[in-house]
């Protein structure tokens, strides 16, 4: 089925683990994005990605590595896991940037560090 | 970091009546500003994109305006129904942030029949 989607969406770690989540898209979208949820913070932008090969940081892009090799997957690595990273990641894509693009979001991954 | 503010933070309609909601942010470097509607166990998914002063968009019994002047965006539900139980979340693009979206918090509201 089209889309974008997330693996896994439910994971629980370790502290001082590495963890990788997926996102995969269908659309050829050129943008991604990946964010994470806290309560009271609404949705925060860690890393985003303009084509394949190109990603920059966003707002909280502290303890996350991101690579974006084909235009579809937009990895997010935790390279080392801590317990402020406990939260809900949610991955989008937009077709390209504009003031007018809304961006399409993936099922999200609920990720508890111990 | 910009700050975008939502208000209240969560309400409680009853079936039937009518409701309001605001989105406050900075009115300088203003490009757009998008609604979503986010619903429990589900992704938020778009309602909105605003990008002048004045502008009014409606979807159904949703409605939203916008006041780029003076900085904020008022989100209208007209007989609220159980199915407009979501939170409704703003996201800011400025000129400076071309491409990325800065979200508030959320108004969550709740419909009760």
């Amino acid at each position: 089925d089209a889309g974008i989607t997330q693996s896994p969406r439910y994971k629980i770690t370790e502290t001082g683990r590495q963890v990788t989540l997926m996102c995969h898209q269908t659309w050829s979208h050129s943008y991604m994005f990946w964010y994470r949820q806290d309560l009271g913070h609404g949705l925060r932008l860690i890393y985003y990605s303009a084509a394949a090969d190109i990603t920059d940081k966003g707002e909280v892009p502290d303890g996350y590595v991101v690579s974006r090799s084909k235009t579809e997957n937009f990895p997010l690595t935790l390279e080392s896991a801590t317990r402020s990273q406990t939260s809900v990641y949610f991955c989008a894509s937009s077709e390209v940037a504009g003031r007018t693009d809304t961006q399409y979001f993936g099922p999200g991954t609920r990720l508890t560090v111990l | 970091i910009l700050n975008v503010e939502q208000s209240p933070q969560s309400l409680h309609v009853q079936e039937g009546d009518s409701t309001n909601f605001t989105c406050s942010f900075p009115s300088s470097n203003f490009y757009a500003l998008h609604w979503y509607r986010w619903e429990t166990a589900k992704s938020p998914e778009a309602l909105f994109v605003m990008t002048l002063n004045g502008d009014e968009k409606k979807k159904g019994r949703i409605s939203a305006t916008l006041n780029t002047k003076e900085g904020y965006s008022y989100l209208y539900i007209k007989g609220s129904q159980p199915e407009d139980s979501a939170t409704y979340l703003c996201a800011l693009m400025t000129t400076d942030s071309w491409g990325k979206l800065q979200f508030g918090a959320g108004t969550q509201v709740v419909v009760t029949p």
